[in-house]
């Protein structure tokens, strides 16, 4: 059973343009979100996290807002550059838990 | 910091042999590695948690006798494919957990099996 969710498997936005990439959990244990992000043949690379005391994080070009009531997360990437292609992760944890659950990933395509 | 390296990064081996997969981390020391096994266009699925000087946790599904894992130092965990099959074929990555009590996991590189 899929934990984490991540609905839109790609998204195509224009550079300089934002990207918004959505993001539903159902474990209401999960209290620690983060996003990665993959290149193909490659690991993911650790992007930006919130936890659930929080509703923001921002970092850069980089923003994750965090809705708990909803169970939703989301990453927006302000203004996309092409270097951003590539396949985003969302990842939910539990405080006693270090497992990760990761959803099944968006492909973004930042178009010049 | 937090750099975590794979070995092999690609294999290709015969239908019936194993493979070992080594995940270094290169810079700290961690007492909890995590295997991943990732599907083309699919999602990571967490296969193990190993932890260094004790039997590996495994996930539901994952025989425990044909991925073998071995966390005999703070630095090193592997992964023995054993008896492999065209179905193991896959991209294999390992992740290390931060140190400090943090959530963070620093992932390698992955490795690529392929069994003919």
């Amino acid at each position: 059973d899929q934990q984490v969710k991540q609905n839109s498997p790609s998204l195509s936005v224009q550079e300089g343009r934002i990207s918004i990439l959505n993001c539903d959990y159902t474990n209401s244990m999960f209290d620690y979100f983060l996003w990665y992000k993959k290149y193909p043949a490659e690991g993911p690379t650790f992007l930006i996290s919130i936890s659930s005391i929080k509703d923001k994080n921002e970092d850069g070009r980089f923003t994750v807002f965090l809705n708990k009531s909803a169970k939703h997360l989301s990453l927006h990437i302000v203004p996309s550059q092409p270097g951003d292609s590539a396949v985003y992760f969302c990842a939910a944890s539990a405080s006693n838990d270090y497992k990760l659950s990761f959803g099944a990933g968006t492909t973004v395509t930042v178009r010049a | 910091g937090a750099v975590v390296s794979q070995h092999p990064s690609w294999v290709i081996c015969k239908s019936g042999t194993s493979v070992k997969i080594e995940c270094r981390s290169l810079d700290f020391q961690a007492t909890t590695m995590f295997w991943y096994r990732q599907f083309p266009k699919q999602s990571l699925m967490l296969m193990a948690t190993s932890n260094e000087g004790s039997k590996a946790t495994y996930e539901q599904g994952v025989e425990k006798d044909k991925f073998l894992i071995n966390h005999a130092s703070l630095t090193l965990s592997t992964l023995t494919v054993t008896s492999a099959h065209p179905e193991d074929s896959s991209f294999y990555i390992c992740s290390a957990l931060g140190q400090g009590g943090s959530n963070e996991q620093y992932f390698g590189p992955g490795t690529r099996l392929t069994v003919t």
